[in-house]
C-alpha cells in the first residue's frame, strides 16, 4: 500500500455522463497531482494542487476540473464524458512543491460506453 | 511541450540477462531524472533516480547511466528476473517548474524464465 488512496477502483459509465474520482494523499503530503494513462500511452499530467490551491495545469480538458479540500483530499470531476476519456486516472502526492519523486495511488479505471 | 522520448516500447529478455531501456530529452531545463516501475493494476512506484551532476547511480541490480551532453539517460537491469516484468517509465523534472514532471511513454518489460 503506497499510502495514496483512490476511489473507486473501477467505474463504468455512459457517454455524456459526469463522474467524480477521489484521491486521499499520503499522510503529511500537501501536493496532489492527477495523471491520465490511456491504453499503451504514457502518463499525461492533468493538474496539480498544493495545500488547496491549484499550482499547475497540464493537458486537462475544459470538461475536466479538480479541487483539493481543506483535509487535503482531492477530487477530479469529468463531465460530458466521451469514449476517448476511457483511461486509467492516477493520483500522486508529495510532501511539498518540488519534492523528489511522487507516490502514486493504484488508480481509477474509467470505462465510458 | 518538451518531450521525454523512451525506447523501446517493449522488451523481452531471458532470465539472467541485462535489460536496457533508453530515454532522451529535448532541452536542458531538467534537474531530476527518476524511473518508475508499474505492475499491472498498480500505480507507478519510484524505482531509482539521478541528478544531472552524476553520471551513474546504482541500487542493487538497477543502474541509471546519465549522459548530459547527449541528453540521454538509461536504465540497466542486471540479472533480470521474471519478477522484474513490469512497465518502466522514465521521467524528467523541470528546473524552473518543480512540479513539471514529464514522463516517457513507457517500456513493457517481459523477463522469460
Amino acid at each position: 500500500d503506497s499510502g495514496v488512496t483512490q476511489t473507486p477502483k473501477h467505474l463504468i459509465t455512459a457517454t455524456g455522463q459526469r463522474v467524480t474520482l477521489r484521491c486521499s494523499p499520503r499522510s503529511g503530503d500537501l501536493s496532489v497531482y492527477w495523471y491520465q494513462q490511456s491504453l499503451d500511452q504514457g502518463l499525461q499530467f492533468l493538474i496539480q494542487y498544493y495545500n488547496g490551491e491549484e499550482r499547475a495545469k497540464g493537458n486537462i480538458l475544459e470538461r475536466f476540473s479538480a479541487q483539493q479540500f481543506p483535509d487535503l483530499h482531492s477530487e477530479l470531476n469529468l463531465s460530458s464524458l466521451e469514449l476517448g476519456d476511457s483511461a486509467l486516472y492516477f493520483c500522486a502526492s508529495s510532501a511539498s512543491l518540488g519534492e523528489f519523486g511522487y507516490t502514486f495511488g493504484s488508480g481509477t479505471r474509467l470505462t465510458v460506453v | 511541450q518538451q518531450q521525454v522520448k523512451q525506447s523501446p516500447q517493449s522488451l523481452i529478455v531471458q532470465k539472467g540477462g541485462i535489460s536496457i531501456i533508453n530515454c532522451a530529452y529535448e532541452n536542458t531545463a531538467f534537474d531530476y531524472f527518476p524511473w518508475y516501475q508499474q505492475f499491472p493494476g498498480k500505480g507507478p512506484a519510484l524505482l531509482i533516480a539521478i541528478r544531472p551532476d552524476v553520471s551513474e547511480k546504482k541500487e542493487g541490480r538497477f543502474t541509471i547511466s546519465f549522459n548530459k551532453s547527449a541528453k540521454q539517460f538509461s536504465l540497466h537491469i542486471m540479472d533480470s528476473q521474471p519478477g522484474d516484468s513490469a512497465t518502466y517509465f522514465c521521467a524528467a523534472r523541470g528546473i524552473l517548474a518543480k512540479n513539471d514532471m514529464r514522463f516517457g511513454a513507457g517500456t513493457r518489460l517481459t523477463v522469460k524464465p
